[in-house]
């Protein structure tokens, strides 16, 4: 089946610095790939749609200048948190979609990031 | 704009109870409905999906029905198992705008042995 990695799986940084994280489709092509944010007991939270070879379309109230987003290939999105403050810490969660949107998405592990 | 409510937990059961986890929505037009889970250190995993009214989704002993009357698609299962405690998302896709999807706030079920 269709197997989408992310990388790291957590991270812990500082205040100020700059976080990427990967998100690749294993054994698929992926022209659409999402970024969701998820809080403790709360729902996923769509950030942004990421789309090879063009920007990425983001959801009303992302900076986009904060969550930089890059969809270099068929099978690699990364998001990049800029200047991460302690308010960024959150569980992020990718995810891809093959063709159809109808068949779902294939979600990744998620990545938690913890700024200190 | 699009929404999906779901019961909140977490939800303990008995092994071999019935199982009902409910779910409602509100979307423009005649979205698809899926319910998700996720497994302790896993991603969401596709449970099983519906795509128009009254369309019945099942997958591994559950169902959920579609129903447009109550904008409904509540989850159910004859009898759980341990290895069914997780964490279970509803969500739907309407097709417009990003084309991501709508998730409910998740649903924890605790099976008990």
């Amino acid at each position: 089946g269709a197997v989408v990695s992310q990388h790291p799986s957590w991270v812990i940084c500082k205040s100020g610095t700059s976080v990427k994280i990967e998100c690749r489709s294993l054994d698929f092509q992926a022209t659409t790939m999402f970024w969701y944010r998820q809080f403790p007991k709360q729902s996923l939270m769509l950030m942004a749609t990421s789309n090879e070879g063009s920007k990425a379309t983001y959801e009303q109230g992302v900076e986009k200048d904060k969550f930089l987003i890059n969809h270099a290939s068929l099978t690699l999105s990364t998001l990049t948190v800029t200047s991460a403050h302690p308010e960024d810490s959150s569980f992020y969660i990718c995810s891809a979609t093959l063709q159809d949107p109808l068949r779902g998405q294939y979600f990744g592990p998620g990545t938690r990031l913890t700024v200190t | 704009g699009d929404s999906v409510t779901q019961m909140e937990g977490p939800v303990t059961l008995s092994e071999e109870a019935f199982l009902t986890i409910n779910c409602t929505y509100t979307a423009t037009g005649y979205p698809s409905l899926f319910w998700y889970v996720q497994y302790p250190g896993e991603g969401l995993q596709l449970l099983l999906k519906a795509t128009k009214a009254d369309d019945k989704g099942s997958n591994k002993g559950f169902e959920a029905t579609y129903r447009k009357e109550t904008t409904s698609f509540h989850l159910e299962k004859g009898s759980v198992q341990v290895s069914d405690s997780a964490v279970y998302f509803c969500a739907l896709y309407s097709g417009g705008g990003a084309d991501g999807l709508t998730f409910g706030k998740g649903t924890h079920l605790i099976i008990q042995p």
